[in-house]
């Protein structure tokens, strides 16, 4: 029972290149969210997708894009890396309905931007 | 006012101790609460939600208090292997919003001392 998978697990970029983060979830949900943890910080939502075929902004969107693949696939883009994007990037999954504050969270992917 | 707030601690517990430590929450229209607990470097996890009435999971007790906006937890007879951070969540959506409202506190260290 995987739950909650997210690759890479740890990339380093350098400022301006781009790349996607991964995630797919065997639960069968309909929501998944992207989160980024940064030291004192705490989580902050960087975009959501309610169901398949949606998308929409938290509270940190600026500088990522998001695509909804599939029911099981959310993915994180960052087009032009930035020093300020370094953090550790967390993946979630979860029900609708009485179940939808649940979250269940990949291991986390840790990004380092130079 | 920052939107939910706990004291990051560290709090040092000598194992076996009884440990509690609040959360206070600037929303009083919250009505989804619950603790989720990280270990170190790993993800986090559901630890329990909170309800009016207050709820109980073996050593572990969960209590909201609306009036003075704060849900609290209390740990009994600590283990070594409760050391980690935990993650109060408010959901700001108030009842049946989605986890796109829902607010993470930056946590609380507690570290068991054997």
């Amino acid at each position: 029972n995987a739950g909650v998978t997210q690759t890479p697990k740890f990339q380093v970029l350098k400022t301006g290149q781009s790349m996607t983060l991964q995630c797919a979830q065997d639960m069968n949900h309909n929501s998944m969210y992207w989160y980024r943890q940064d030291p004192g910080m705490g989580l902050r939502l960087i975009y959501y997708s309610a169901s398949e075929g949606t998308t929409d902004k938290g509270e940190v969107p600026n500088g990522y894009n998001v695509s909804r693949l599939n029911k099981r696939e959310f993915s994180l883009r960052l087009e032009s890396a930035a020093p300020s994007q370094t953090s550790v990037y967390f993946c979630a999954s979860s029900q609708q309905g009485t179940g939808a504050n649940v979250l269940t969270f990949g291991a986390g992917s840790r990004l380092t931007v130079l | 006012r920052k939107e939910v707030e706990q004291d990051p601690g560290p709090f040092n517990v000598p194992e076996g101790a009884t440990v509690a430590f609040n959360c206070t929450y600037s929303n009083s229209a919250s009505q989804s609460f619950f603790w989720y607990r990280q270990d170190c470097r790993k993800e986090p996890k559901l630890l329990m939600s909170v309800y009016s009435s207050g709820n109980e999971d073996g050593r572990f007790t969960a209590q909201l208090n609306r009036a003075s906006q704060y849900i609290s937890l209390l740990i009994r007879d600590s283990k070594l292997s409760d050391s980690a951070t935990y993650l109060c969540v408010v959901n700001m959506q108030g009842s049946g919003g989605g986890a796109d409202g829902l607010t993470f506190g930056k946590g609380t260290h507690l570290i068991i001392q054997p």
